[in-house]
């Protein structure tokens, strides 16, 4: 069956590090990723997105990884900084379909 | 505009009342989405709706019936709910082109609460 899951419930970082959320999917037939970010008591805010004829995605201090080899994505934050202090989920979409299926989420807690 | 709205934004209801959910967006997307959020959870699928007709029911129970009226509207009407029903109640739309859909933008959410 379909499945995104996520490595680490929760990950800690400094102000001004980088941070690395990782994901893994299982349907190979897979065709879109999507990282969103979650704050309290709002909808799923776009981050970046990536197309499996792609491994390496660049935003504004966003870089999303994609190995379909392995089957896992990655969300990297450069100088993390308060502001990005929330829950973040990677979602898959597989060609030809309309699912948009969530993996569990990371929650991310940036420190002074 | 490209946002999803969606109203009410907090809904507190009786498990004998009849309410409704509702979604709009202007982007020209022709696929409109619900999904169903726990608390610490990620976003469950309920219905997909694709050019207006129901493309997909996640074995929702009857007690939820969506709607979409028009290409820009979805609506959702709750019956006979129970508190385990209570959740942040999302909204969402894509520009499906036919091979894969992109464009996924998601509401605020309706927060639910059954009494």
């Amino acid at each position: 069956g379909e499945s995104v899951g996520l490595h680490l419930p929760t990950l800690s970082v400094q102000e001004g590090d980088n941070s690395i959320i990782n994901c893994a999917y299982s349907n190979s037939a897979s065709d879109y990723f999507i990282w969103y970010k979650q704050e309290s008591g709002k909808g799923p805010q776009f981050i970046i997105d990536i197309r499996s004829n792609m491994d390496k995605r660049q935003g504004q201090r966003v870089t999303v990884l994609l190995n379909k080899t392995v089957k896992h994505l990655s969300l990297q934050i450069a100088a993390t900084q308060p502001g990005d202090s929330a829950v973040y989920f990677c979602a898959e979409n597989g060609r030809n379909t309309d699912k948009l299926i969530f993996g569990t989420g990371t929650r991310l807690q940036v420190f002074p | 505009d490209t946002e999803v709205t969606q109203t009410p934004k907090h809904l507190v209801m009786g498990m004998t009342n009849k309410k409704s959910l509702k979604c709009e967006q202007h982007m020209g997307h022709r696929a409109m989405y619900w999904y169903k959020q726990k608390a610490k959870k990620p976003p469950e699928l309920m219905f997909v709706y694709s050019y207006e007709k129901l493309s997909i029911n996640e074995s929702v129970p009857s007690r939820f019936s969506p709607e979409c009226p028009n290409s820009s509207l979805l609506n959702l009407h709750l019956h006979a709910l129970q508190p385990e029903d209570s959740a942040l109640y999302l909204c969402a739309s894509s520009q499906t082109t036919g091979a894969t859909n992109y464009g996924y933008t998601f509401g605020s959410g309706t927060r639910l609460t059954v009494v």
